[in-house]
């Protein structure tokens, strides 16, 4: 119940096209949703967050949808760049009375984006 | 402003050593979060300290052990190291509260041969 499944493992896009990473979860007590990016060597960096109160967030050419009654949310990355090419996790957290900063993380989605 | 720093950045051990791993968070968190990454993996929580107290764990033996000094630096400590201890190992600074934004250091690269 504490996992978030991740889909798909990797992906490859052409520039400019769109990259969509899909993950869900089983524990309705999440609700802080964010979207963390990795590129190698590094540790991963906040890319955008979503909470279950709105269907949508979007921060420039990322944007996260959010379904809550399938428990599915996902990310989409508009006009994808060469630059982008990472490797992205979906993670969530429960706020709620007494909740720490634990976040599961899925399993990770490795994005190539091609010139 | 400086990010969260890790020290140190790469370490190779024997089996059976004792590792220490440091954190410093940004200026002005309180809390920190220790996570290990394993290769092809998503992170897995290890621990969390807020004010000197551990405030959750994860689901890692007792070779695992963590404080958090008065300045809010932290370190983490395994025990009796095993080759699957090699990973990455992750430390977040946040403001205290679930649902704060978690930032990340470069982490600490430990390989147990």
């Amino acid at each position: 119940q504490q996992q978030v499944k991740q889909s798909p493992q990797s992906l490859i896009v052409q520039k400019g096209g769109i990259s969509i990473i899909n993950c869900a979860y089983e524990n309705t007590a999440f609700d802080y949703f964010p979207w963390y990016q990795q590129f190698p060597g590094k540790g991963p960096a906040l890319l955008i967050a979503i909470r279950p109160d709105v269907s949508e967030k979007k921060e420039g050419r990322f944007t996260i949808s959010f379904n809550k009654s399938a428990k599915q949310f996902s990310l989409h990355i508009m006009d994808s760049q060469p630059g982008d090419s990472a490797t992205y996790f979906c993670a969530a957290e429960g706020t709620g009375r007494g909740a720490t900063n634990k976040l599961i993380f899925g399993t990770g989605t490795l994005l190539a984006v091609q010139p | 402003d400086a990010g969260v720093t890790q020290s140190p950045t790469h370490l190779i051990k024997t089996r059976g050593q004792q590792v220490t791993l440091r954190c410093s968070p940004i200026s002005g968190h309180k809390s920190v979060s220790w996570y290990q990454q394993v290769l092809g993996q998503g992170p897995q929580f290890i621990f969390q300290y807020y004010e000197k107290e551990e405030r959750g764990r994860g689901n890692f033996p007792d070779r695992f052990s963590a404080r958090q000094f008065p300045n809010y630096s932290s370190e983490l400590n395994v025990n009796a190291l095993l080759l699957g201890d090699s990973a990455l190992y992750l430390c977040a600074s946040s403001f205290p509260g679930a649902g704060t934004e978690a930032f990340f250091g470069q982490g600490t690269r430990l390989t147990v041969v």
